[in-house]
């Protein structure tokens, strides 16, 4: 079945980088967009970047341009999610997103990375 | 950038009541790019509604969406228990930027 299933919890210190993978399968991985998005604890979502799979092309959100990078593997179908400099706000579930097609928002998810950022 | 206020922040509500939950836009989306999702506690989000009114895949037809322009409407007609949950709207029309409401939280009465 179509799934997207991501690396596991991670605990990161003030500072670090984190590096979150999530793995496509069941569809055809280059032909749809895949997005970041992010929740806080008790907080609502936040969308951080897409990648295009097929050709690699980015976009990021404004508040995370200078430290989120997003890349593709396409003989694994996996897309990576860099995110560096980590502060505590940044302490987070972050999930992966298909955007089903133009008008079609996000219909598939992965189950969630859950990022914890200490001091 | 398009910002997205949802109203009421919670909603309370007994099984078999309407909901009706409202997603303003500060600026018009003009090609309808809004969709709705539901989240359960420590669950994913999961699509509802895309296109401002069209119904994702397995989603039951109590769940309608409506509106265009600034001014969305997710409709839960006869409340499941399953449907309590918080519902965020998205729009996607100023791409690539996909902002989210704060979420309106569907609690039981």
């Amino acid at each position: 079945q179509v799934q997207l299933v991501q690396s596991g919890a991670e605990v990161k210190m003030h500072g670090a980088s984190l590096k979150v993978s999530c793995k496509a399968s069941g569809y055809t991985f280059i032909r749809y967009y895949l997005h970041w998005v992010r929740q806080a604890p008790g907080q609502g979502l936040e969308w951080m970047g897409i990648i295009n799979p097929g050709g690699g092309s980015t976009s990021f959100a404004q508040k995370f341009q200078d430290r989120v990078s997003m890349t593709r593997d396409t003989s694994t179908s996996t897309v990576y999610m860099d995110l560096s400099s980590l502060r505590s706000e940044d302490t987070a579930v972050y999930y992966c997103a298909r955007e089903g097609g133009p008008l079609n928002g996000f219909d598939i998810w992965g189950q969630g990375t859950m990022v914890t950022v200490s001091s | 950038e398009i910002v997205l206020t949802q109203s009421p922040g919670t909603l309370s509500l007994s099984p078999g009541e309407r909901a009706t939950l409202s997603c303003r836009a500060s600026q018009s989306l003009s090609s309808s790019y809004l969709a709705w999702y539901q989240q359960k506690p420590g669950q994913a989000p999961r699509l509802l509604i895309y296109a401002a009114s069209s119904r994702a895949t397995g989603i039951p037809d109590r769940f309608s969406g409506s509106g265009s322009g600034t001014d969305f409407t997710l409709t839960i007609n006869r409340l499941e228990p399953e449907d309590f949950a918080v519902y965020y709207c998205q729009q996607y029309d100023s791409s690539p930027r996909y902002t989210f409401g704060q979420g309106t939280n569907l609690e039981i009465k």
